[in-house]
């Protein structure tokens, strides 16, 4: 089956620091690739939606310049916190979508838990 | 935009029980709609989904879901539930062109021995 792995799988940095987070399609090509955030016991919300080759689109109140998305090739995006504090600690999950077979399905990454001190 | 509303919480039932997960949708057009299932620890995984055909769709682990478009509702069934069924699970609807996916706010589901 399709895989979605990310990495790290869980990051502690100090408050100010900027964390990247990788999100790789490992055997297929993901035209696009989703973001989302999901707080303790709470559900996915999407941060933004990467189309390879393109600028990233944004969900209402996710500002752009702290949640930097690149999807330079068709197996990879990555996120970028920018200059993170406590708040922004939460579980960030990519999802990514076969561009060849497009069945509508969403294959997940593993998830990564970002700590914020 | 479509959203995604799920009923319960938090379900607790015995083993052999059975389960049903209420799921509704809000959008005017044509969707498609699934059911993931998250085990503590693991990343979430598709149990089923529904584009077309046949409202009542089964999914892996004994799992099903009937698509009632009048009623906007896509509920996730099993008719006898196992300890090892504890997880989140969340209910997902895409537009018909399959932008980006909504959740609903996750059902926990605790199964007792």
């Amino acid at each position: 089956g399709a895989v979605v792995s990310q990495h790290p799988s869980w990051v502690i940095c100090k408050s100010g620091t900027s964390v990247k987070i990788e999100c790789r399609s490992l055997d297929f090509q993901a035209t696009t690739m989703f973001w989302y955030r999901q707080f303790p016991k709470q559900s996915l919300m999407l941060m933004a939606t990467s189309n390879e080759g393109s600028k990233a689109t944004y969900e209402q109140g996710v500002e752009k310049d702290k949640f930097l998305i690149n999807h330079a090739s068709l197996t990879l995006s990555t996120l970028t916190v920018t200059s993170a504090h406590p708040e922004d600690s939460s579980f960030y999950i990519c999802s990514a979508r076969n561009g060849e077979t497009n069945t509508g399905e969403l294959f997940f990454g593993e998830g990564s838990r970002l700590t914020v001190l | 935009a479509q959203s995604v509303s799920q009923h319960n919480h938090h379900v607790i039932l015995s083993e052999a029980a059975s389960l049903e997960l209420g799921c509704n949708y809000s959008y005017g057009g044509t969707v498609n709609l699934f059911w993931y299932v998250q085990y503590p620890g693991q990343h979430l995984q598709l149990l089923l989904k529904y584009f077309s055909g046949d409202p009542l769709v089964k999914g892996i682990k004994g799992f099903e879901a009937e698509f009632i478009k009048s009623k906007f509702s896509f509920n996730l069934r099993k008719p006898s539930v196992q300890w090892s069924d504890t997880a989140e699970y969340f209910c997902a609807v895409t537009s018909y062109n399959n932008n980006d996916m909504r959740f609903g706010a996750g059902t926990r589901l605790t199964v007792k021995p």
